[in-house]
């Protein structure tokens, strides 16, 4: 059975500073990993998807990296901002493709 | 409107009350996933539409719940003799056509159930 782990649960670090949300899966035989951003009362937002295939993907201050092999996947984020505070999420399909399995989520704080 | 809209955004229900949770996707889009997401966890998976058809109702917790999306677009979850242990945010999400798990999935603002 799939399970998505991500750790730390939350993190807070001073405007400016590079960071990594990690995210682990049990089972290496992904279809593809999704990151997704939530913000309070407004839903989930897509940041980054990378096949299988696909080692990174970049979007921006954001890249995202796979290695399927240890089952992890991490989120970099590039001199963060303030407005990256958020729960940042991954995800990834379940054997029917169409379920995603999602982590419980790691909470940013960026602080001016 | 430009992206998936539900409504109401907020519901409180006395238990044993019955609800229903409206989700209208993005215009075209065939696919629509409910999800269940409890405090400070991540979403889990209800249901899944193609156009009108119902292909997947695995994540349905109870025979309480029940979805439809009849003429394939507006989608609304009932939840039948709410109890406590149902409150949580629901989550809509379309999908133009969601078939390998590559495709975008769109994702409304979720309405926040609390069950007294």
């Amino acid at each position: 059975k799939q399970e998505v782990t991500q750790i730390p649960a939350a993190l807070s670090v001073p405007e400016g500073e590079n960071l990594v949300l990690n995210c682990s899966f049990t089972d290496s035989a992904i279809y593809n990993l999704q990151w997704f951003r939530q913000d309070p009362g407004k839903g989930l937002t897509s940041l980054l998807l990378i096949q299988s295939s696909q080692r990174e993907q970049t979007s921006g201050r954001l890249n995202a990296s796979l290695d399927k092999s240890s089952g992890r996947s991490t989120l970099y984020i590039a001199a963060s901002q303030p407005g990256d505070s958020a729960t940042y999420l991954c995800a990834v399909p379940r054997d029917s493709n169409y379920q995603l399995i999602w982590g419980a989520g790691t909470k940013l704080i960026i602080k001016p | 409107g430009a992206g998936v809209s539900q409504s109401p955004r907020y519901k409180v229900a006395k238990r044993g009350q019955d609800v229903a949770l409206r989700c209208d996707p993005i215009s075209g889009h065939v696919s629509l996933f409910w999800y269940q997401q409890a405090l400070g966890q991540g979403p889990e998976f209800l249901t899944y539409f193609q156009n009108e058809a119902q292909l997947d109702k695995s994540g349905l917790p109870s025979d309480r719940f029940f979805a439809e999306r009849p003429e394939g677009s507006v989608s609304t979850l009932k939840i039948q003799r709410t109890q406590q242990e149902d409150s949580a945010v629901y989550l809509c999400a379309s999908s133009l056509l969601f078939v390998r798990g590559d495709d975008e999935q769109f994702f409304g603002p979720g309405t926040r159930l609390t069950v007294l």
